[in-house]
């Protein structure tokens, strides 16, 4: 099975800008988490979506938002972008029904200048 | 909220030797904890898992430890070869909700030299 792919894998905006990422889960996996990785927070949750519903949200602030498709594929939106929403964007792929495991994608880098 | 608290921060072994990193959390529902190695610009990589109706699983070199009474678990690394310097993330799933949201350690980054 091929494994859970981002895009973008880099990706340079200014601040005030709105940003799009995408992540394709493991084929069958219906349920998509995405978290921001930072070197003083380290991984943090943001939120998870299982069938094209947000089933569970960290304490992010509402300028962090995401939606899922009905072939389980997510996106995660930031607006009005901050030089602090600079990170390591991760998605990570679960099959969502009473397994836990998740698999991670490799990321969006994400630089706000 | 659940917390996790990952220690030591930094971990400097001789190859051969164990490697030791623990965790402790605070939520006394949670009950899944995974263990993550990052290595350098890679994505992070499941390695191993322990479910809270078990104290203990192995997988060749790796181990976890859970003691549920405590709120601790670790993870035990043999013979370390230079492939295993990498970070290390623990975790516990947030309990009491129908997801898989996860709350991680804060990293032990692991160096193992030849």
């Amino acid at each position: 099975k091929a494994g859970v792919t981002q895009t973008p894998r880099y990706l340079i905006k200014t601040r005030g800008q709105q940003v799009t990422l995408s992540c394709s889960p493991i084929s069958g996996h219906r349920s998509v988490s995405w978290y921001q990785q930072t070197p003083g927070q380290g991984l943090q949750f943001l939120f998870e979506y299982f069938s094209e519903t947000q089933r569970n949200k960290g304490n992010f602030p509402g300028r962090f938002s995401g939606r899922q498709f009905s072939n389980s594929r997510s996106e995660m939106n930031v607006s009005t972008l901050e030089l602090g929403d600079s990170a390591l964007y991760l998605c990570a792929s679960s099959s969502g029904q009473g397994a836990n495991e998740q698999y991670f994608g490799p990321g969006t880098r994400l630089t706000v200048t | 909220g659940e917390n996790v608290e990952q220690h030591p921060s930094t971990l400097s072994v001789q190859e051969g030797d164990s490697a030791v990193i623990k965790c402790t959390y605070s939520d006394s529902a949670s009950n899944y904890f995974p263990w993550y190695k990052q290595e350098l610009g890679k994505r992070p990589q499941l390695i191993i898992d322990i479910r809270s109706n078990v104290g203990e699983k192995k997988d060749q070199r790796i181990a976890v430890t859970l003691n549920k009474t405590a709120k601790h678990f670790s993870l035990h690394i043999t013979e370390t070869q230079p492939e295993d310097s990498a970070v290390y993330f623990c975790a516990a799933i947030i309990p009491n909700q129908a997801g898989t949201a996860l709350i991680f350690g804060k990293g032990t980054t692991l160096s193992v030299s030849s």
